[in-house]
């Protein structure tokens, strides 16, 4: 069963980096695209952008300047940097598998509140 | 605002069945790339409810089903249960972004 882990602070500073990490397990991570989705409080989903196991990337325009993805495949993770964040960045982030038939699995998602 | 429309709610008494509708464009749905639809109970995870060409992964009982025509899409619920009472999210690739795109979510009520 394959299992995505989210790990990374829960509270973040305005204009500082938002730094999140996912831990996949039960799959290797050198197969598929591997996503982060976010949902703000209240509202519905945004995907954020992907990255496949060769470090190749992809991001959501809206976002594509303050965004940065990475892989580490030998510890079965990747990773997202978002920077100079606002209130508005304050979401549950997702990390995802996508197979081209949609998003398989997610993990349980963790809130980032972005506040001084 | 989302590139995909959805009805923000939509509401159905036991066992009726309802639809919700999902509106895109000649970039994304309208291009022809797939529609993929997810249930999500608040505080849970999402749940990839229907992907491609109205596949439903295992486990997804048939009550669910999808269908899409030009620029737009359309799930299908009968019987309609109380577990039932979530949010629906539909999404699908657009060419113009050249990344995943998903509709701004409905919310269904059993009444």
């Amino acid at each position: 069963q394959v299992q995505l882990q989210e790990s990374g602070p829960g509270l973040v500073k305005p204009s500082e980096t938002l730094s999140l990490t996912c831990t996949v397990s039960g799959d290797s991570i050198s197969l598929y695209y591997w996503s982060w989705i976010r949902q703000p409080p209240g509202k519905g989903l945004e995907w954020i952008g992907y990255i496949y196991s060769t470090g190749s990337t992809n991001y959501n325009p809206s976002l594509k300047s303050r965004v940065t993805m990475s892989v580490d495949t030998s510890r079965n993770q990747f990773s997202l940097q978002l920077g100079s964040v606002t209130a508005a960045d304050t979401a549950v982030y997702y990390c995802v598998r996508e197979d081209g038939g949609g998003i398989d699995y997610w993990g349980q998602g963790t809130l980032v509140t972005v506040s001084s | 605002q989302s590139v995909l429309t959805q009805p923000p709610s939509v509401s159905g008494a036991p066992g009726q069945r309802v639809t919700i509708s999902c509106t895109g464009s000649s970039s994304n749905i309208g291009a022809g790339y797939d529609v993929h639809w997810y249930q999500h109970h608040p505080g849970t995870a999402p749940k990839l409810l229907i992907y491609g060409n109205s596949n439903r992964p295992s486990g997804v009982p048939d009550r669910f089903s999808d269908s899409k025509s030009g620029t737009s899409a359309s799930l299908a619920i009968t019987g309609l249960q109380s577990e039932d009472e979530a949010d629906y999210y539909c999404q699908s690739y657009d060419s113009r972004l050249s990344g995943s795109v998903f509709g701004g979510g409905t919310k269904l009520t059993v009444l």
